[in-house]
């Protein structure tokens, strides 16, 4: 595999469920992110993690919780979530922290 | 912190034609990087173009340049020989060494055949 892979592609989940995304970078990056696409708005960061360290959380609600156990994988576990946390949600790398990305082919995710 | 607007919420062009997507963007760094990302109906988003701030010259990739205009902080992407591939949701970002990547709304694209 090359590149930035996401699993799964599409997930449905009720609100009371738990469940995680995965990301994995095949680039030898050092640094990766969460973001979160909604209909109609901008691309919108929500996580930062640079040599596994988290170096930017953009005030994301506690029913989202990242986690990086090294630089070429990255979890973002869902609980509780809420029907408006639907939407697409895109893992991205960067050789180091605010370099050039490059994406994944997200995950898209509802929230019944 | 850094602003970046797209201006053209949709355009279309004809197939083998050019388009101009129109980008400016403000930032209080001197030294700063921008992006032109196409997002296609598949939703991966793909890195187009790349511009250094710091380099005069006009990034260009096949049939993808770019029209950089420091002064008027303005970063525009031509596509020239436009295919119907071409179609797609096309972001303008920028940061810098220490700032996060900000995206504009994006510009969605259609080709006419």
């Amino acid at each position: 595999e090359t590149g930035v892979t996401q699993t799964p592609r599409h997930l449905v989940m009720g609100m009371t469920n738990k469940k995680s995304l995965k990301c994995e970078q095949h680039l030898g990056h050092n640094a990766m992110y969460w973001y979160k696409q909604s209909a109609k708005k901008p691309l919108e960061l929500m996580f930062v993690y640079n040599f596994k360290e988290q170096t930017e959380n953009n005030s994301v609600p506690s029913r989202f919780s990242p986690e990086c156990p090294n630089s070429s994988h990255l979890f973002l576990h869902l609980h509780t979530l809420q029907p408006e946390d639907s939407a697409l949600y895109l893992c991205a790398s960067s050789q180091r922290d605010y370099y050039e990305q490059y994406f994944g082919p997200g995950t898209r995710l509802t929230v019944t | 912190a850094q602003t970046v607007t797209q201006s053209q919420p949709e355009m279309s062009v004809q197939e083998a034609e050019t388009v101009t997507l129109s980008c400016t963007y403000d930032t209080s760094e001197s030294d700063y990087y921008l992006f032109w990302y196409k997002q296609p109906p598949s939703r991966q988003m793909i890195l187009v173009i790349r511009q250094e701030a710091y380099k005069q010259q006009n990034a260009t990739e096949n049939r993808f340049s770019v029209n950089f205009q420091k002064a008027a902080k303005s970063f525009s992407l031509k596509i020239s020989d436009s295919q119907l591939g071409d179609a797609a949701m096309y972001f303008c970002a920028c940061n810098s060494g220490n700032t996060p990547l900000v995206f504009g709304k994006g510009t969605r694209l259609s080709v006419i055949a």
